[in-house]
């Protein structure tokens, strides 16, 4: 059976600081790997993907994540944390094996960024 | 402008009466689906559809129906048979059903039961 953990309900950050949002998986198969952003009362915007290939993705508005095999995890990271980066972060995963109709998602994890 | 639109924003329900939420989408995508949204409880499916005149139930169906009748359109429909309304719904698109496909979403419309 699929499932992701998202360990952290909070992240609380400096701006400048780096970020790091934490995610866990669990897969029968290989593991896609996503990530989106809410903004409240709002739909959920893509951010980054992991298919095959690199461990370190690149994705929209400078956010990076790190696929590690070996932990199953894929943390959400940014070098430099931003006020406007404040938001609902949700990791979501495919398995390979499976139609797409079965995309897990995370509980969300909620980032505040302080001035 | 392309993407996914749903409406309305904000919708009430009485005890005991249908609502229908609205979903079309301008991206040619195959694939559409509804999720739920309730706080700490990240997204459930409610159901989706891979093809025009064809879906299937998600994770938390009951309660629920949709229909298909064209590519652009996913209507949702809550029912009196939903006992626990209240929440966020978001309605997302993708090309196709393919394991590394990202789903686009559309804006939400909270629905409150009064």
């Amino acid at each position: 059976a699929q499932s992701v953990a998202q360990p952290e309900d909070q992240v609380n950050v400096a701006e400048g600081n780096p970020l790091t949002v934490k995610c866990t998986y669990s897969v029968s198969g290989n593991p896609y790997l996503f990530w989106y952003v809410q903004y409240p009362n709002r739909g959920l915007q893509f951010l980054l993907k992991y298919i095959t290939g690199d461990n370190l993705v690149k994705g929209s508005y400078g956010f990076e994540a790190e696929f590690n095999k070996s932990q199953t995890s894929f943390h959400l990271k940014k070098p430099s944390a931003l006020v406007s980066d404040s938001a609902l972060y949700f990791c979501a995963v495919r398995d390979s094996y499976s139609s797409a109709s079965k995309i897990i998602f995370g509980s969300g994890t909620r980032l505040s960024i302080r001035p | 402008d392309g993407g996914i639109t749903q409406s309305p924003k904000y919708l009430f329900r009485k005890e005991g009466q249908n609502v229908t939420l609205s979903c079309e989408q301008n991206l040619n995508h195959d694939a559409m689906y509804w999720y739920r949204q309730d706080p700490g409880q990240g997204l459930r499916l409610i159901y989706y559809s891979q093809i025009v005149n064809d879906f299937q139930k998600g994770d938390i169906a009951e309660g629920y129906s949709v229909s298909r009748e064209k590519k652009e359109s996913f209507p949702l429909t809550v029912t009196s048979a939903q006992k626990n309304p209240t929440a966020f719904y978001l309605c997302a698109s993708s090309i196709g059903t393919g394991g590394a496909t990202e789903a686009f979403f559309g804006q939400g419309t909270r629905l409150t039961v009064v």
